[in-house]
């Protein structure tokens, strides 16, 4: 069974302060680890999506990479409107079309 | 501009009744999903579609049930089966392909009276 575990749970960060944050997951043959980004009461918007070790990508002030067994969200210089909540999900080889969920980090980025 | 559209945003529910959540997308995408997100939990899937008139079950089916009728539309029913139906519901679409974006809906809350 595919699992994805996110923390922390919460963070708080001043603006300009650069964090991580951490989802180790474990599946049966990795097919896709994907970041989304979710704002209060609306549906998660995507941010990327990782298919092997070693792999980077980076959009604006993020930067998501993946080992073996997790994957970080990196936020550089961080701004009031990165506040949100980030979602990790995993497809594994296992699954026929379903992604596993992390039950997210919720980033407060104060001004 | 394409996109998913989701309705209501706020739904009420009654002892023993049924309801249903409305999911409509104009992306052409072949699979369509039906999400629940409880707080502090990720989210759950609960059926799923990738053509027209078939549908399967999601890790908690129970208690609910759908249709695709047309491929751009794929409703949900919370029926009365469904004991805590109190949650936000979010439909998502995404193409066969191998990679499975989703995109998603701006969701429903359904809250139980």
């Amino acid at each position: 069974e595919d699992q994805v575990t996110q923390s922390p749970e919460a963070l708080r960060l001043q603006e300009g302060e650069s964090s991580s944050l951490n989802c180790s997951y474990t599946v049966s043959g990795l097919r896709g680890l994907f970041w989304y980004r979710q704002d209060p009461g609306k549906g998660p918007e995507f941010l990327f999506t990782l298919y092997s070790a070693g792999e980077e990508k980076e959009k604006e002030r993020l930067k998501a990479t993946l080992t073996k067994k997790e994957s970080f969200l990196h936020i550089t210089a961080p701004k009031p409107e990165d506040s949100a909540t980030y979602l990790c999900a995993v497809h594994g080889s296992g699954s026929a079309r379903q992604l596993t969920f992390g039950s997210g980090t919720q980033l407060t980025v104060l001004p | 501009d394409g996109g998913i559209t989701q309705s209501p945003k706020y739904l009420f529910r009654k002892e023993g009744q049924n309801v249903t959540l409305s999911c409509e997308q104009n992306l052409n995408h072949d699979a369509m999903y039906w999400y629940r997100q409880d707080p502090g939990q990720g989210l759950r899937l609960i059926y799923y579609s990738q053509i027209v008139n078939d549908f399967q079950k999601g890790d908690i089916a129970e208690g609910y049930s759908v249709s695709r009728e047309k491929k751009e539309s794929f409703p949900l029913t919370v029926t009365s089966a469904q004991k805590n139906p109190t949650a936000f519901y979010l439909c998502a679409s995404s193409t066969l392909d191998a990679n499975e974006k989703l995109f998603f809906g701006s969701g429903t809350q359904l809250s139980v009276l």
